[in-house]
């Protein structure tokens, strides 16, 4: 069982919008903005898409974007693209004795 | 360019230990934290070490504290994980990433296969 909830699978139509949820706590999403998200297609290493809840790494395209609503985070993609068919993953700092940082289960994007 | 090269993976028994490596390039290694991350097959990703830029702070996941330990040699740029009591569920992909503030990973390596199984 990961800390933070993730819907399992999400999907959607080139050119429309999906919006990925993260569920976590008052420990870790709901009280630090250090949330954030990564891409992984099969068989290659995951690439940091958005850090600090909304903000974008030098690279990464602006149909990506992140917000935080108390405690869960979200994950918006516009117009989607084929290639943005991957796994997502979400991620936070938690003030947990016993952790430094806890990752979502994971969602699988398919794009129809 | 950044560049992050695990190596070291392989089969191991139940039990068992190995070490694994991390080369690092194209950075400023002694300035940066970094961890090691993995993912069992078909699974999510788990944190599993982190060490800082000195080497004077780590910390480890509960699942892994008092078997593994996190190393670095910042003159040879790189980054270790020694396993030891090796279990079957330890059976993942491991990654070596680079940690930024606060607490994200900007560049990851592509990964080592670690197997534990008899």
């Amino acid at each position: 069982q990961s800390a933070l909830t993730q819907p399992a699978s999400v999907s959607g139509s080139p050119g429309q919008s999906i919006t990925i949820s993260c569920t976590g706590t008052s420990s870790d999403v709901g009280g630090y903005n250090y949330v954030s998200w990564y891409q992984q297609h099969p068989g290659k290493a995951p690439k940091l898409m958005i850090y600090d809840v909304s903000n974008r790494p030098s690279g990464v395209s602006n149909r990506f974007s992140g917000s935080k609503s108390g405690n869960t985070a979200s994950l918006t993609i516009s117009g989607l693209q084929a290639e943005d068919e991957a796994d997502y993953y979400c991620s936070s700092y938690t003030s947990s004795s016993t952790l430094y940082v806890v990752f979502g289960g994971g969602t699988k994007l398919t794009v129809l | 360019q950044v560049q992050l090269v695990e190596s070291g993976g392989g089969l191991v028994k139940p039990g068992g230990s190995l070490r694994l490596s991390c080369a690092a390039s194209g950075f400023t290694f002694s300035d940066y934290y970094m961890s090691w991350i993995r993912q069992a097959p078909g699974k999510g990703l788990e944190w599993v070490s982190y060490i800082s830029s000195s080497g004077s702070t780590i910390y480890y996941a509960d699942s892994v504290k008092g078997r593994f330990t996190i190393s670095r040699d910042n003159a040879k740029n790189s980054l270790y994980l020694q396993m030891n009591s090796l279990r079957a569920e330890d059976t993942a992909v491991y990654y070596c990433a680079r940690v930024v503030p606060a607490a994200h990973f900007d560049y990851w390596g592509q990964g080592t296969l670690v197997t534990v199984s008899s």
